[in-house]
């Protein structure tokens, strides 16, 4: 079964203390990409990487940092976590970052709070 | 820089009803439009992607329109059932651009 798989799912940390939330795709997917929700702001992009060892800021990158050593996986690491950090966070993934026809597919979803 | 708006922010039809979600994109050079549905607490789901070349996708119950001159989309959901009750999104993609920008959603609740 095609899977973007998110670890943790739920998580309750305290500031300063460095966390990684993995992210893996099973289906040879290129593209990658990390999103934050947050009430009455939507969906914003964190970073993403069109390939293994390419990765580029999204909107939002402040805070966060990632890495593409292997197609399949694309951990989002907060290196000092902070409060305005608490959020829904979702890990996506297509095909290729470049064409148009693209589905994009997400993971369920990492619930963080930091307090 | 490209915004997108959805309209309206929530809705509640009865059972049966046929209904349309709107979406609305500031800039007309995108490479596709997606929509997406949201349940609580959950990942999205993608419903329908629609190319810049194309004008609308069908799936079941479900169609959307693409007219890119005028920025806008739309989302037709016919005979609208209880479980359609989701957050629905739409993102566009951005020509040379490999991010997604999203609206904020439509909240729908369709009553028995």
């Amino acid at each position: 079964e095609a899977q973007v798989t998110q670890n943790p799912r739920y998580l309750i940390t305290v500031t300063g203390k460095k966390l990684t939330v993995t992210c893996s795709q099973n289906m040879n997917h290129e593209y990658m990409s990390w999103y934050r929700q947050d009430p009455g702001l939507g969906l914003r992009q964190i970073y993403y990487s069109m390939n293994v060892e390419v990765t580029d800021k999204g909107d939002v990158p402040e805070g966060y940092k990632v890495s593409r050593k292997e197609k399949r996986n694309f951990p989002l690491i907060l290196e000092s976590p902070s409060p305005n950090q608490t959020s829904l966070y979702f890990c996506a993934s297509s095909l290729s970052g470049a064409t148009a026809g693209n589905t994009i597919y997400f993971g369920e979803g990492s619930w963080l709070t930091v307090v | 820089k490209q915004e997108v708006t959805q309209i309206p922010a929530a809705l509640s039809v009865p059972e049966g009803e046929n209904l349309v979600l709107n979406c609305s994109f500031t800039d007309s050079a995108i490479y596709n439009l997606q929509w997406f549905r949201q349940d609580p607490g959950k990942g999205l789901t993608s419903l329908l992607l629609i190319q810049s070349s194309q004008r609308e996708q069908t799936s079941g119950r479900l169609n959307a329109s693409l007219d890119k001159s005028s920025g806008r989309s739309t989302l037709y959901i016919a005979a609208s059932q209880p479980g359609d009750s989701a957050t629905y999104l739409c993102a566009v993609r951005p020509r040379g651009y490999s991010t997604l920008t999203f609206g904020k959603g439509t909240m729908l609740l369709v009553s028995p």
